[in-house]
């Protein structure tokens, strides 16, 4: 049973810190892993997509990456701002039955102060 | 894309009485996900439409939960006699036809039973 662990459960820094999220999943015969943000109350917003050929993908300050064979992905956020504070998920896909179903770990609340 | 709608965002209802959610998907995304999360934790997922059919269900959809996708479009998720464990945030997903494709997630409905 597919099992995907996130640490760490919460974190504070201050504004301008660079920081990295890790991911950790048990089982590596994934099909992809996406980072989700959620704001307090609300829904998920889709970050990256790695598929699971691939090392890494990268937006603006956000950079994913992944080790399949390790099962880990880290999500580093550069210059980390007071509007980056959210939670932070992170799934992994697996392929079942002609869809995609995704597994989550229970996230890492990030807060960062001015 | 105008994005997974959901409705009602916030519904409070007292324990044994019956509630429906609606989802609407991103047009064109014939895939479509239900979720369940409850404080602290990351989504589980329960069920799964491909057009109008529902090709999974979790076992954590107990017979007093039924989900529709009538015409493929939009679809309802029904919970009767409800429990106060089923208190939680119930998200909508959609994703399109083909595989590894990002999946995106409405607001979600909260569910307070009371």
């Amino acid at each position: 049973k597919q099992e995907v662990t996130q640490i760490p459960a919460a974190l504070s820094v201050p504004e301008g810190e660079n920081l990295v999220l890790n991911c950790s999943f048990t089982d590596s015969a994934i099909y992809n892993l996406q980072w989700f943000r959620q704001d307090p109350g609300k829904g998920l917003t889709s970050l990256l997509l790695i598929q699971s050929s691939q090392r890494e993908q990268t937006s603006g300050r956000l950079n994913a990456s992944l080790d399949k064979s390790s099962g880990r992905s880290t999500l580093y956020i550069a210059a980390s701002q007071p509007g980056d504070s959210a939670t932070y998920l992170c799934a992994v896909s697996r392929f079942s039955g002609g869809y995609n179903k995704l597994i989550f770990g229970a996230g890492t609340r990030l807060a960062v102060h001015p | 894309d105008t994005g997974v709608s959901q409705d009602p965002r916030h519904k409070i209802t007292k324990r044994g009485q019956n509630v429906t959610f609606r989802c609407d998907p991103i047009s064109e995304h014939n895939r479509l996900y239900w979720y369940r999360q409850t404080l602290g934790q990351g989504p589980e997922f329960l069920t799964y439409f491909q057009n109008e059919a529902q090709l999974e269900k979790s076992r954590l959809l107990s017979d007093r939960f039924s989900a529709e996708r009538p015409k493929g479009s939009f679809s309802t998720l029904e919970i009767q006699r409800t429990e106060q464990g089923d208190s939680a945030m119930y998200l909508c997903a959609s994703s399109r036809p083909r595989s590894g494709n990002t999946i995106y997630f409405g607001e979600g409905s909260w569910l307070t039973v009371v």
